[in-house]
């Protein structure tokens, strides 16, 4: 059965610095692997994601993720933070279903950016 | 371009009351839709999902029924509403396609009091 695993619920990292943004996966199969951001009382953003081909993925508001399949993790970085990038960010794999293909999403990380 | 849309966005209900929260679909045909909950601290839990009209699976056994009465219409409802059953429910659709990518909506807040 997939899951995914984000270590540390909350992170907190200075305007400016680095963000990495850590997930783990299992699965059973080639996975799709997906990044979703939400910001307060809003619905989910999807920032990125990886089906096949190139393992770097770049996605939106400068973000991106590398996917490594020899250490079954799909880790989320932006170089420099902004203060707009405060939100919760959810790691997702894909899982079939009866009748259709469903995410199984990690307990989320909260980022704090501190001015 | 496909869009989806949910509603109330805010709801404050008392204990024992009923409860529908609605979402709909556009731009698309035949997607699967879905239910999410958030309650504090506990991550997105998969509440109900649907492949077509009429058919409904459930996650988790609760107090929450949902219902797909037309191809872009998916419905969440409580006879009686819990305290427990508080939180921030999100609807999302899919596509056909083996990624299961899910695009969601805005999000309807509920408290029950």
């Amino acid at each position: 059965a997939q899951s995914v695993t984000q270590l540390g619920s909350h992170v907190s990292v200075s305007e400016g610095a680095l963000v990495l943004l850590r997930c783990n996966y299992s699965s059973s199969v080639p996975p799709y692997l997906f990044w979703y951001v939400q910001y307060p009382n809003q619905g989910l953003q999807l920032l990125l994601k990886y089906t096949t081909g190139a393992t770097l993925v770049k996605g939106i508001n400068g973000f991106e993720a590398e996917f490594k399949k020899s250490e079954t993790s799909f880790h989320l970085t932006k170089p420099s933070a902004h203060m707009s990038d405060a939100a919760e960010y959810f790691c997702a794999v894909t899982r079939s279903g009866a009748g259709s293909y469903q995410l199984t999403f990690g307990k989320g990380t909260k980022l704090s950016v501190i001015p | 371009s496909q869009t989806i849309h949910q509603w109330p966005a805010t709801l404050v209900q008392p204990v024992g009351s009923p409860l529908s929260l609605e979402c709909t679909v556009e731009g698309t045909s035949n997607p699967n839709l879905y239910w999410y909950r958030q309650a504090a601290g506990r991550g997105l839990q998969l509440l109900f999902y649907s492949v077509g009209i009429g058919q409904i699976s459930s996650e988790v056994p609760q107090n929450l029924s949902a219902s797909r009465p037309q191809d872009r219409q998916f419905i969440l409802s409580s006879k009686k509403l819990l305290l427990s059953d508080s939180g921030f429910y999100l609807c999302a659709w899919s596509g056909q396609t083996r990624s299961g990518e899910l695009f969601f909506g805005e999000g309807s807040r509920l408290t029950v009091l």
